[in-house]
């Protein structure tokens, strides 16, 4: 089976660095992705890790352990247009699973 | 510009009644999906395909049909079995079946708020 678990709020202020957790159980694992959701609208993507280690894109970088079953998603200088929900999902069997989501609240 | 066009923005229907909510996508991918989000949840996957007449359930099939018939359209129905239908429906697509989430990742249409009184 699967399941991801990811905390459901996180609050930082502007500028500032924010790691968002996410673990999974599940069988068959072929790679951990994440995605960004504004209020209301369509989820967009923003990473993939198949490998262990570290993926830079700009401000945002992802990082996976397969033997700890463990990633986590880095959002540098933080900006408020970040303020979103992110979501972490596992690629199985041609199908992406979705975590429940952390929302991102950035203040000023 | 190539996306996923999701008809209607909302869509209000009654108890007891069918709905079918529309998906289009001239990004020339081949697979399909449906998910479903209830307010501060997670999508769950509730069909999906993966190439033209040809669809498998996902976790949360029961109540809702969908049909391939043509490459560009994915349909899905709501029907009257569904129990809680009222809920934000996203219609997503990638360009292959899901082997690598880089090279194939998902793209979503804006989804279509159903609520059903």
């Amino acid at each position: 089976g699967q399941s991801l678990e990811q905390p459901s709020e996180v609050t930082a202020v502007e500028g500032a660095i924010v790691q968002i957790n996410c673990t999974y159980q599940t069988s068959g694992f072929y790679g951990l992705s994440w995605y960004q959701q504004h209020d209301g609208g369509a989820p967009t993507f923003l990473s993939y890790n198949g490998l262990d280690g570290l993926e830079e894109t700009g401000r945002f970088s992802s990082f996976l352990s397969r033997s700890d079953s463990y990633g986590y998603l880095l959002l540098q200088e933080l900006q408020m247009k970040d303020s979103a929900s992110y979501f972490c999902a596992v690629l199985r069997g041609g199908k992406l699973i979705f975590g429940q989501g952390t929302e991102l609240s950035v203040k000023p | 510009d190539g996306g996923i066009t999701q008809s209607p923005k909302y869509l209000f229907r009654k108890e007891g009644q069918n709905v079918t909510l529309s998906c289009e996508q001239n990004l020339n991918h081949d697979a399909m999906y449906w998910y479903r989000q209830d307010p501060g949840q997670g999508l769950r996957l509730i069909y999906y395909s993966q190439i033209v007449n040809d669809f498998q359930k996902g976790d949360i099939a029961e109540g809702y049909s969908v049909s391939r018939e043509k490459k560009e359209s994915f349909p899905l129905t709501v029907t009257s079995a569904q129990k809680n239908p009222t809920a934000f429906y996203l219609c997503a697509s990638s360009r292959d079946q899901l082997t690598g989430g880089l090279n194939s990742p998902l793209h979503f249409g804006n989804g279509t708020r159903l609520t059903v009184t």
